[in-house]
Order: structure tokens, then C-alpha cells, then sequence
């Protein structure tokens, strides 16, 4: 039972323009949220997280949205350059308070960014 | 190198046999997961020590499956009588106690049993 989902399997972008990927979630104990994008032959490296009492978070060039309503959460990258192609992958989990619980992680969405 | 270590890289392996994995996490980090990942799928979780404690088990961990993390440190992941669907890249990830959700991976143990 997938209770993360990325729907998206790729996405192709052009440099310089804006990378959108999304993330469906169906439990709603979940109020931890995670990206973690992977390169080939590499394990996965954490990107940016966002608690559910935010709806938003940025880093640089990276912004995690959370609708919590819609149990919804997207990545966007602005602007986009050739070494984001890489796998990302959504995950959620739930905050314990001085801890986490375990990680669910989505299948991935493999994004290709072209010059 | 401070990452993640996982040995060996990769495994090949006859069904039946025993395969035996090792994770060093980064030294200051005290909790330690596994997890295994097949094509196409995001990373699925086995279990997680928080030092030596073993406090979360994934039912997808068969009675074949045993981890250890004997002091702490290093930790072992033993697959016993592997079975063909036992193939896949196992995960091995630390992550400091301020910080649970960060994990930090290794680059993966490979394992493929014919």
C-alpha cells in the first residue's frame, strides 16, 4: 500500500525555467515531509524538509509547498540547471516530538533538465 | 571518507545460501536504518536501530532477516536461504539525533541471488 505517491515518473525541463514535482500523500498521521534526490550509482542525499505547521519552505533555489488540506506537497526548483537531472524522491513521515518516525518514501520522479 | 560505509558493494549469490551485509555509519550519528530498494520503487523500510537498540521492525522483514548493531557503531544485515526476490540495493543510512529526518545514505549494497 503506497501511501506516498509520485505520480510523475519524469519530467523533462528546460535550463533556467522552473522544475515543478509533486507528491501525494494518504495517511493522515504524516506531518513530516521530506525531498531526497538520488544521482545514478549514488544513495539517496536529503534536499529540504518542511514540518506541517509550515506550508512553506525555502532553500536557495529549492521550495517545498505543503497542502495539507489536499495532502499535497510539490518541489520547485528555480531556476533549473542541467546538474538537477537526478531522481527525487518525496517522503513522509510523522514527528514524535524529539523524534521521527520512519521514513516513506514515493517512487521517485526522474527529472531531466536540458540546455 | 566520514559517509555512510556499506560492504560489500555487491553481492552474487545461489539461492539457499547466507549473505551478510555491513553498515559504519558516520561515527557521531546515533540511529541507523536499512533499507532496500528494487526498480522502479523508492526506498522501503526494514528496520532501525537507535544505538544499539533495535526499536522499529517492517513486517517486510522475514524471519530470514536479522540486523544487529552490537556496540553502537557498525551494524550487520544477515539474509538467510535467500530466495531469488531477495534481490535488490540495500540501503544503509545514519542520522544525528538533532536531526532524525536527515539521513544520510551509503551508496548501497547490491544484491543478486540466481
Amino acid at each position: 500500500d503506497q501511501q506516498v505517491k509520485q505520480n510523475s515518473p519524469s519530467l523533462s525541463v528546460q535550463e533556467g525555467r522552473i522544475s515543478i514535482l509533486n507528491c501525494d500523500y494518504t495517511n493522515s498521521m504524516f506531518d513530516y515531509f521530506l525531498w531526497y534526490k538520488k544521482y545514478p550509482a549514488e544513495g539517496p542525499t536529503f534536499l529540504i524538509s518542511i514540518s506541517s505547521i509550515k506550508d512553506k519552505n525555502e532553500d536557495g533555489r529549492f521550495t517545498v509547498f505543503l497542502n495539507k488540506s489536499a495532502k499535497h506537497l510539490s518541489l520547485h526548483i528555480v531556476p533549473s540547471q542541467p546538474g538537477d537531472s537526478a531522481v527525487y524522491f518525496c517522503a513522509a513521515s510523522v514527528d514524535r516530538g524529539s523524534t521521527l518516525g520512519r521514513l516513506y518514501f514515493g517512487r521517485g520522479t526522474q527529472l531531466t533538465v536540458w540546455p | 571518507d566520514t559517509g555512510v560505509s556499506q560492504n560489500p558493494r555487491h553481492k552474487i549469490t545461489k539461492r539457499g545460501q547466507n549473505v551478510t551485509f555491513r553498515c559504519d555509519p558516520i561515527s557521531e550519528h546515533n540511529r541507523l536504518y536499512w533499507y532496500r530498494q528494487t526498480l522502479g520503487q523508492g526506498p522501503e523500510f526494514l528496520t532501525y536501530f537507535q544505538n544499539e537498540a533495535q526499536l522499529e521492525k517492517s513486517r517486510l522483514l522475514s524471519d530470514r532477516f536479522s540486523a544487529e548493531r552490537p556496540k553502537g557503531s557498525f551494524s550487520t544485515l544477515e539474509i538467510q536461504r535467500t530466495e531469488q526476490g531477495d534481490s535488490a540495493m540495500y540501503l544503509c543510512a545514519s542520522s544525528h539525533r538533532k536531526k532524525p529526518g536527515e539521513l544520510f545514505f551509503g551508496e548501497g549494497s547490491r544484491l543478486t541471488v540466481l
